[in-house]
Parts: C-alpha cells; structure tokens; sequence
C-alpha cells in the first residue's frame, strides 16, 4: 500500500492564524482526499483534491477556509485559514488503491487556542 | 449522497467474548469497506467486500455483505485486548466520486 508523510504530527496555533498541512505520498495517485475528525467522532470529508483542478468541497467546507493545493501527483497541502477554537481537530489525507482500500497519513492534530 | 447507519456506538466486552458491529444503508451498495483505528491513530484498511452474500474471514474477523448489498456486519470470535479500537465501515459517496464516506464507527473496549 501506498506511504504517505504527512505533516506537521501536532500543532497549538493561535486564533485568527493559518495552517498549512502538507501530504507526500510515495508514489503518484490521482486523487487525494481530506478529511477532519472531531475527537471521539467519525471522519468527515472535506474536499477532493485532483493535479492540476480545483479541489471540488464537500458541503459545509468553501475554499476560502480550506485551501488546497495540488502541484504534482504525489504532493497536496490543506491549509486551514483564520482559525477558530472550533477548528480544533484532526486533519489527515488520503489516498485510493484499486483493491488496497484506503491509505491515511498519520495525521495532524490541531488545536487553536 | 450516500450514508451508512453504523450501531452499536460502543460496544465493552470481556476478552475471549465475541463482538459485531453492523452498518446499514438505505440504498444498495457497490461495495464496501472495513477499517479499524486504534486509539491515537489513523484508520487502517482490513477489507472490502463486494459481491452480494460475501464473506470474508481474516483469522478471527468475519466479514459479511448482505444479499440485498444494503447491509454489512464485521464479527469478531473470541476477542483480545489487541482488538480494542475504533471500528468503521465506508461506502463511496456518489456526490463525490471515489471518495469515501464513513460510518460513525463503533469503539470497542475489552478487559481482560
């Protein structure tokens, strides 16, 4: 299955700052996803991000907040911007492999304080 | 878009006892897949299924997918303290492609 580097692992940010959370994969894939996850809850997808297009949101999640980039086929960065108590969580990428399910990246846990 | 009911939310068992968690959906699935995540980590694929009745067994975990594709359930024989974590079950989302879109997840403690 795919590796994916994700980070930073952890961060304490201030109100009103951003972050930029950064995903390298081992190899290329066409899609990258992001998701957050509230302690204690499920994960919720945030967008999907393909090479070269715009990352397409999911309801709830507008680009203004939730940047993303997408150089290359191995690369992608969420940026959570003007941060707010209630951004607090865990944000990880992911990638898809035909029959090899999904593959996260560790994960990076946000608090804004 | 697509959803999947996920119960029990929790679920406390004595080890060597068994344990299964169910997912349901409203509408027939083309697939669906299983992960486990262990406290303080990220969600590790343990299956997909497929084909309409399947089962698929990895050592003491069993997984079904219903006939009608509407519903999945993931057994556990005889659990140990190992088996502890956070148990999701995931469909694709027709609103958004490939991606997936996950249960609520059901957490299973065990004491030994």
């Amino acid at each position: 299955s795919a590796v994916i580097s994700q980070k930073p692992s952890r961060d304490i940010c201030q109100r009103g700052t951003s972050l930029t959370i950064q995903c390298q994969v081992d190899s290329q894939v066409t899609m990258m996803f992001w998701y957050r996850q509230q302690p204690g809850q499920s994960l919720t997808l945030i967008a999907t991000a393909n090479q070269g297009s715009e990352a397409t949101y999911e309801s709830g999640f507008v680009i203004d907040k939730f940047p993303i980039s997408r150089p290359n086929l191995t690369f992608s960065t969420l940026t959570v911007s003007n941060m707010s108590p209630e951004d607090s969580s865990i944000y990880l990428c992911s990638v898809a492999r035909a029959g090899q399910g999904y593959t996260f990246g560790s994960g990076t846990r946000l608090t804004v304080v | 878009g697509q959803q999947v009911m996920q119960i029990p939310q929790y679920q406390h068992v004595q080890e060597g006892e068994d344990f299964t968690t169910y997912c349901n959906s409203s509408t027939t699935l083309s697939n669906i897949q299983w992960y486990k995540q262990r406290p303080g980590g990220h969600p590790v694929f343990l299956i997909q299924l497929v084909k309409s009745g399947e089962v698929k067994k990895q050592k003491r975990l069993t997984f079904q997918f219903g006939e009608a594709k509407k519903n999945s359930s993931l057994h556990i024989t005889a659990t140990q303290t190992t088996d502890v974590g956070t148990y999701f079950c995931a469909v694709h989302s027709n609103q958004a492609g490939t991606a997936l879109i996950f249960g609520k997840g059901t957490t299973l403690s065990v004491s030994s």
